[in-house]
């Protein structure tokens, strides 16, 4: 079975660094999803690991220890329109699980 | 990344009728399609994987009687939800296998069932 977990909710200030974990229990693994979703519409792609390491990308960085079941997402100079859902997903064989998400608010 | 559209992006509708909801692939010619439903709250579930050209996969617990999938071309799948009831209203979500196995997801469909 599948078993993903990420905080339920994080707050923080315009402009300041946000650090959103997910663990992960999967019966494979063959990549690291991180998807942000408004309330009200569907998941954008934002992030994508495989390999062990950092992948920066902008103010966005997804951080993979695939021996700990780790990964983490992290948001810098963070902006009012960052408030959203955070999606956490992990590729098996054939699909992808997803977390409940990390409902990020970003207060000015 | 590939762009996926849905159609249509919201629906109501009357206890017992059927209802059908296109996903499109138009910029990327997609054997494999998903279709996850998301309810209040909650993350994404995937429902079933459609294949062109033959049987959808369905995910435990989601019956295919009722949630009946076509992948008659490489560009559309559909997923018509039969005999709606008001449990089935949700949040209808397809996406698009791309480069380096990234989904990429249509607008979503709100299907509400009075």
């Amino acid at each position: 079975g599948q078993n993903i977990d990420q905080p339920t909710e994080m707050t923080a200030t315009e402009g300041a660094i946000v650090q959103i974990n997910c663990t992960y229990q999967t019966s494979g693994f063959n990549g690291l999803f991180w998807y942000q979703q408004h309330a009200g519409e569907a998941p954008t792609f934002l992030s994508y690991n495989v390999l062990d390491g950092l992948e920066e990308k902008g103010r966005f960085s997804s951080f993979l220890s695939r021996s700990k079941g780790y990964s983490y997402l992290l948001l810098k100079e963070l902006q009012m329109k960052d408030s959203a859902s955070y999606l956490c997903a992990v590729r098996d064989d054939y699909k992808l699980s997803f977390g409940a998400g990390t409902t990020v608010t970003v207060r000015a | 990344g590939a762009v996926v559209s849905q159609h249509p992006s919201r629906v109501i509708c009357k206890s017992g009728t059927s209802v059908k909801i296109e996903c499109r692939s138009l910029d990327f010619q997609a054997t494999t399609m998903f279709w996850y439903r998301q309810f209040p709250k909650q993350s994404l579930m995937l429902m079933a994987t459609s294949n062109e050209g033959s049987k959808a996969t369905y995910e435990q617990g989601v019956e295919k009687d009722k949630f009946l999938i076509n992948h008659a071309s490489l560009t559309l799948s559909t997923l018509t939800v039969t005999s709606a009831h008001p449990e089935d209203s949700s949040f209808y979500i397809c996406s698009v296998s791309g480069l380096q196995e990234t989904q990429y997801f249509g607008p979503g469909t709100r299907l509400l069932v009075l």
